[in-house]
This record gives structure tokens, C-alpha cells and sequence, in this order.
């Protein structure tokens, strides 16, 4: 168990408004993700963190923003909802733990539980 | 833009059915291959890592082979039951510094 939680699991919400959803591990992983999951698109990569305040685009990054200003927490900002939006959002950490290279764990990911957000 | 491509997109077996599927993915700078499984409503959870041309991976019914030089790798199920119902992703990771790209699963139904 990585220790992974996310929240909040569901929420709704309106076309324009911001919405910040934030996971949180307790095993000081140094490498943390966001993935959004669509029918017909598998999982796909938003943004990524390989420590505190050093983060990356993935694939698509667009209207989203991240922050990491701990080890433990990883926040997803979306900065003004659309309906295209409304998704499933995962937060992952990969292997291995703390002081040890990502290219030894060949970055094997544990998920957390998933948010699901909709926008009206 | 790197394509992990599964096939086939969902399949549907009864109880006690083998069945394989396949993962195909860019042959260069192959730096490991990753099997997920995922039940509805949960996480995705990780079988196997691979990253050697040949690997044979197994846990339980589920087995996996690698075949990097051509870029396919295949996930097996022995005597499916319907605890296997699940979506099974895969994922390429190139380089050691990457980060995973996902194939959009194969999605198996197993009728007891």
C-alpha cells in the first residue's frame, strides 16, 4: 500500500470556476502524477513532479496548472473548468522511494483511488 | 508521437476460456514494458514490469512474454474466471528517464 489518497473523490461543478484537486501519499515518494482517464483514450499524462516545486508538462497539460510545495501533496489546478474537463483523475507515484534513481524502478506506478469530476 | 496500440479492444469469454492479447509498441529505445490491470471502479494495479527481449513473466493464470526487437508483447490467461473481468492496460516506458505511455486497454468479460 503506497499510501495514496485523493480529493475529494467526486465533485461537480460549473463551466468557468476553478477546482483544485490534491493527492497526498505518506511514503515520501519523490516522483508523483496526474492522469486523466476518458473512454476511448486509456489514461493519459497532465502533469508529472519529480520533487518539491520541479514539475513538467505531459501530454495534456493544457488548462491545468500543478504544484508541489511538499513532498506528500500534489495539487491539480484547473484554472477555469470546461465540460471537456469532466473526466477521471488519477494521482500515481512510481518507485522507488527516497534516495534511490527512477531508472531502478523502470517507474512501476501505484495509483491512488481516482476523483471524479464533472463540469456543467 | 510514440503509439502503444492493444488489441483487441474488449473481449468476451466464458468461464474457464484461455485468452491472449497483445500490445504492440515502438521498437527503439525500449527501456520497459509495463502490464496494469484494472477492475471497475478502482485503481489500476500493476502485474508485471518487463524489460528484457524474451522475458516470460507469470502470477498465478496470467502470464506475459516480451518480444522487444519486433515490439509486441503478449498477456495470457489461463482457465479465465470471472474475478479476471477487467480492463488490462499497457504501458512502454522509453528511456529511463521517461514517463509511461499507455495503450487504451483491452477490456475482458468472462461469463460464468
Amino acid at each position: 500500500d503506497a499510501g495514496i489518497t485523493q480529493s475529494p473523490r467526486h465533485k461537480v461543478t460549473e463551466t468557468g470556476t476553478p477546482v483544485t484537486l490534491r493527492c497526498h501519499q505518506t511514503e515520501n515518494h519523490r516522483y508523483m502524477y496526474w492522469y486523466r482517464q476518458d473512454p476511448g483514450h486509456g489514461l493519459r499524462l497532465i502533469h508529472y513532479s519529480y520533487g518539491v516545486k520541479d514539475t513538467d508538462k505531459g501530454e495534456v497539460s493544457d488548462g491545468y496548472s500543478v504544484s508541489r510545495s511538499k513532498t506528500e501533496d500534489f495539487l491539480l489546478t484547473l484554472e477555469s473548468a470546461t465540460s471537456s474537463q469532466t473526466s477521471v483523475y488519477f494521482c500515481a507515484i512510481s518507485l522507488p522511494g527516497p534516495g534511490l534513481a527512477l531508472s531502478k524502478s523502470y517507474n512501476e506506478q501505484f495509483f491512488g483511488p481516482g476523483t471524479r469530476l464533472t463540469v456543467l | 508521437i510514440l503509439n502503444v496500440e492493444q488489441s483487441p479492444q474488449s473481449l468476451h469469454v466464458q468461464e474457464g476460456d484461455s485468452t491472449n492479447f497483445t500490445c504492440s509498441f515502438p521498437s527503439s529505445n525500449f527501456y520497459a514494458l509495463h502490464w496494469y490491470r484494472w477492475e471497475t471502479a478502482k485503481s489500476p494495479e500493476a502485474l508485471f514490469v518487463m524489460t528484457l527481449n524474451g522475458d516470460e513473466k507469470k502470477k498465478g493464470r496470467i502470464s506475459a512474454t516480451l518480444n522487444t526487437k519486433e515490439g509486441y508483447s503478449y498477456l495470457y490467461i489461463k482457465g479465465s474466471q470471472p474475478e479476471d473481468s477487467a480492463t488490462y492496460l499497457c504501458a512502454f516506458l522509453r528511456g529511463s528517464q521517461g514517463n509511461l505511455i499507455f495503450g487504451k486497454g483491452t477490456k475482458l468479460s468472462v461469463k460464468p
